[in-house]
């Protein structure tokens, strides 16, 4: 089992749907995680960092469940130019990417 | 601030050459790390360092791998003797513990990333 795992999608959702990622991680002792859009041959940019109570900011929603061993991002009202790869990193004793997961928004 | 800068950003060479990757940390950051890209096994880390000192470099591939970073601003990663399998994005990334915002704590940074392709 990979110690971060993401559903690689694709996720095709129309302009205006709210979409939701998961993200799970298999390494109780991690610390801090964040979530990562990658654009095609570009470098992954920070979206947001997890915070344990949960994290807002604007149509970005991300919130952590450390029973449960994952981390979420809402995203409300979708627009085309959040089409990307979405990351999330688990860091601890380690610093691990999940594989990525792939979003479509369509007009 | 530039960002984190990495040089070049596009290699070709040939199977057996020696690759060296460059990279420039955002300054007053403490942390740097490669990366590696690639379609079969998404962004794995190979080796990251903590005020100049390598503290993990169990990504790693092999012994044809290796990596300095002789001061604060710099550091190189080396492939020698470069292999087909090795073409991929190398990613530099540089974070600081010590953020001025809470937010940016731990955050990492990435650099535009070197292509290699190795024929």
């Amino acid at each position: 089992r990979k110690e971060v795992e993401q559903d690689p999608g694709p996720f095709n959702v129309p302009e205006g749907a709210t979409v939701a990622f998961n993200c799970t991680y298999s390494n109780s002792a991690s610390q801090s995680f964040f979530w990562y859009r990658q654009d095609c041959r570009k470098e992954p940019k920070l979206l947001m960092s997890v915070y344990s109570s949960g994290n807002e900011d604007g149509r970005f929603t991300a919130q952590l469940n450390r029973a449960s061993q994952y981390i979420s991002l809402l995203i409300r009202d979708s627009k085309l130019s959040d089409s990307a790869t979405y990351l999330c990193l688990s860091c601890g004793q380690n610093f691990v990417f999940g594989p990525g997961t792939r979003l479509s928004v369509l007009p | 601030d530039a960002g984190v800068i990495q040089s070049p950003r596009h290699e070709v060479t040939e199977m057996g050459q020696e690759v060296t990757l460059r990279c420039k940390p955002i300054s007053g950051h403490d942390y740097l790390f490669w990366y590696r890209q690639t379609m079969m096994r998404g962004l794995e880390l190979l080796i990251y360092f903590n005020n100049n000192v390598p503290i993990d470099d169990s990504g790693m591939p092999e012994d044809r791998f290796s990596a300095k970073m002789p001061n604060a601003s710099f550091s190189t990663l080396k492939i020698q003797p470069s292999e087909p399998r090795d073409s991929a994005v190398y990613f530099c990334a540089s974070s600081s513990n010590r953020a001025v915002r809470e937010k940016d704590t731990d955050t990492q940074y990435f650099g535009p990333g070197t292509r290699l392709t190795v024929l």
